[in-house]
């Protein structure tokens, strides 16, 4: 079973409305990632979070907003998305970043769509 | 041209079956890399790093070229449990840490 949890498993979403995704680990771990992950596409970096600081932006529009409030926390605050914006979120830890041995656990998703 | 390339096959084997895949990565300062296997619907999760010397793990085995910029996962005796997309994954450690770049992955249909 997956150590990272996200919340909500699903989202609909009007495109005025201001919304957050969740995301929890327990292992430990010191490196968070928010991934965007569109149908029959791979997961696409977005941000990256290294002991609670954001250290990777990866020129994502600006409603996204990612918070990280604890070492076991990580946020997605959306607002004012596109239709576009529809994709699973995914958010994944590691031990550390900034090592070679970087094994990332990744959470079952949230599965956006804004209408 | 994609940063990491796979054949997106799909590819369908009978049980038992051997299978390779095949991946090609862009960018020569990539440092490491891993298979990552996803099932429909469901998070992308670890198979193995991928080490130079080549590595195994049970039945799979993967190996690295650096001068060719080439990845493989060889898959032995197949399952229908192992039926998912495989996903070569390369990292480039940056100033900001990793920044993990997934391939276009390759499905995998193991029948009876």
């Amino acid at each position: 079973d997956t150590e990272v949890t996200q919340t909500p498993k699903h989202l609909v979403m009007g495109m005025t409305n201001k919304k957050s995704l969740k995301c929890e680990q327990h292992m430990g771990h010191r490196a968070m990632y928010w991934y965007k992950q569109k149908a029959k596409k791979p997961p696409e970096l977005m941000f990256v979070y290294s002991y609670e600081k954001l250290s990777i932006n990866e020129s994502v529009p600006s409603r996204f907003s990612p918070e990280c409030p604890n070492s076991s926390l990580l946020n997605l605050h959306l607002h004012a998305l596109q239709p576009e914006d529809s994709a699973l979120y995914l958010c994944a830890s590691s031990q550390e970043s900034g090592t070679l041995s970087v094994w990332q656990y990744f959470g079952p998703g949230t599965r956006l769509t804004v209408t | 041209r994609k940063e990491v390339e796979q054949d997106p096959g799909p590819f369908n084997v009978p049980e038992g079956a051997t299978v390779a895949f095949n991946c090609t990565y862009s960018n020569s300062a990539s440092q490491s890399f891993f298979w990552y296997r996803q099932d429909c619907r469901k998070e992308p999760k670890l198979l193995m790093s991928v080490y130079s010397s080549g590595n195994e793990d049970g039945r799979f085995t993967a190996q690295l070229n650096r001068a060719s910029q080439y990845i493989s996962l060889l898959i032995r005796d197949s399952k229908l449990s192992d039926s998912a997309t495989y996903l070569c994954v390369v990292n480039e450690l940056t100033g900001g840490g990793n920044k993990l770049t997934f391939g276009t992955g390759t499905q995998l249909k193991v029948e009876l």
